[in-house]
């Protein structure tokens, strides 16, 4: 069973700065990694998918990378509705799991 | 536009069971995997059980396992979570999502609220 660690699990921050989150899974996934975000109250959103992959309608300041085990997720320019809960998830094989999350704060 | 909504939680006592339904519209239900995802009370998020778009095969999580049943019915556009022998740590928002081969869990319902409490 893949395991997937995200770090740091907070991330303050400010409106404007960059954000760059961490997953690191323990044994490869390949590129089977998608990043997802989810606000209070709100079912998540596919952000990323396949690693590098924006999702429809995804703003090109998300951007992911990596492939194998490390994979990051950065957001290039914090905007007011970004501030969330953003989690990695491994489609390699089964289970499909998920990573503990990573909160974008204020 | 693809929708997924999600009925069937509530309030159960431990032991008991309860059905899950999700009903799937704005795509071709029948061509995608889907899968249940449940989120405890301020955790993070679970996988639960897959089903392939054919209805061929299932997956569950092993903390379900013979307990929940994943199906479908492509007819009705709908996905459904037979859910027995219930326990509080079961009690968690539980998400149906659709997956495509190409982009993975690209659709997300609302969510519906499961409560396992005496």
């Amino acid at each position: 069973e893949i395991v997937l660690t995200q770090s740091p699990a907070t991330l303050s921050l400010s409106p404007g700065e960059r954000a760059t989150l961490s997953c690191r899974a323990s044994q490869s996934v390949g590129s089977y990694l998608a990043w997802f975000q989810q606000k209070p109250g709100q079912a998540p959103r596919l952000l990323i998918y396949d690693a590098s992959n924006r999702a429809t309608g995804i703003p090109a300041r998300f951007s992911g990378s990596g492939s194998g085990t490390d994979f990051t997720l950065t957001i290039s320019s914090l905007e007011p509705e970004d501030f969330a809960v953003y989690y990695c998830q491994h489609r390699r094989d089964w289970p499909p799991a998920f990573g503990g999350g990573a909160k974008v704060e204020i | 536009q693809a929708q997924l909504v999600e009925s069937g939680g509530g309030v159960v006592q431990p032991g008991r069971s309860l059905r899950l339904s999700c009903a799937a519209s704005g795509f071709t239900f029948s061509s995608f995997g889907m899968h249940w995802v449940r989120q405890a009370p301020g955790k993070g998020l679970e996988w639960v059980a897959v089903i392939w778009n054919d209805g061929s095969n299932t997956y569950y999580a092993d903390s379900v396992k013979g307990r929940f049943t994943i199906s479908r019915d492509n007819s009705k556009y709908t996905l459904f979570l037979q859910m027995n022998s219930l326990g509080v740590e079961d009690t968690a928002v539980y998400y149906c999502v659709g997956e495509t081969t190409v982009k993975g869990m690209d659709v997300w319902g609302q969510g519906t609220t499961v409560t396992v409490s005496s």
